[in-house]
């Protein structure tokens, strides 16, 4: 299967709550990014954590990475209605010249007033 | 911060019409651009990498002669969808490699062939 799987696919919480996105990989990894997508428009880099990083924060964002899982978590606190997005995990594999990044799936979030 | 600018937004055409996309890095210099493709509610495909001043490396199954990249300068790659068809019809996207690792996205081109 697809390296960088996100779950849940969708998710539909309350303007207020706490959204907590899952993504899974299987190969080692140089480091770990999550983006936003809007719909029908480009992604947005939110925060990188590198595979010696084990939780990164960024105003509302949190990140975790368990390199032992293989297994990254992106948590948005407070949310609110702006928040409502496409959230992709991306894993870079290289580190060098072979650079590229892999999406996974996506997860829909959606944030209800 | 960096900023990339995708040219045109949307593009409705007959079939057997050839299509460029440009993507611009507007301030900074991208030695590195990448064009995805994707389909509705689904994630983003690698097509190809753009390299300045060589020729673009084009992942498995992509067609090089369909798909024509162009990377003249430090700030411009082109897409060019040659004899496009209805099944090309997609949401292409462009981005360039920034530092750290990270990726700077255009806001995407809607190909529409009829």
């Amino acid at each position: 299967s697809q390296q960088g799987e996100e779950d849940p696919q969708a998710l539909s919480i309350q303007e207020g709550e706490n959204a907590t996105m899952n993504c899974s990989y299987k190969t080692s990894i140089n480091n770990l990014q999550w983006y936003r997508q809007n719909s029908g428009r480009g992604l947005v880099h939110l925060i990188l954590i590198r595979s010696n990083e084990r939780e990164k924060h960024s105003g509302r964002l949190r990140v975790t990475l368990d390199t032992s899982k293989k297994s990254s978590s992106l948590l948005i606190t407070a949310s609110r209605a702006a928040d409502t997005a496409s959230y992709f995990c991306a894993t870079d594999l290289s580190g060098g010249s072979n650079y590229k990044l892999t999406f996974g799936k996506g997860t829909l979030l959606t944030v209800n007033p | 911060g960096a900023v990339v600018s995708q040219h045109p937004s949307r593009v409705i055409c007959k079939s057997g019409t050839s299509v460029k996309i440009e993507c611009r890095s507007l301030d900074f210099q991208a030695t590195t651009m990448f064009w995805y493709r994707q389909f509705p509610k689904q994630s983003l495909m690698l097509m190809a990498t753009s390299n300045e001043g060589s020729k673009a490396t084009y992942e498995q199954g992509v067609e090089k002669d369909k798909f024509l990249i162009n990377h003249a300068s430090l700030t411009l790659s082109t897409l060019t969808v040659t004899s496009a068809h209805p099944e090309d019809s997609s949401f292409y996207i462009c981005s360039a490699r920034g530092t750290g690792g990270i990726q700077h996205f255009g806001d995407g081109t809607r190909l529409s062939i009829l």
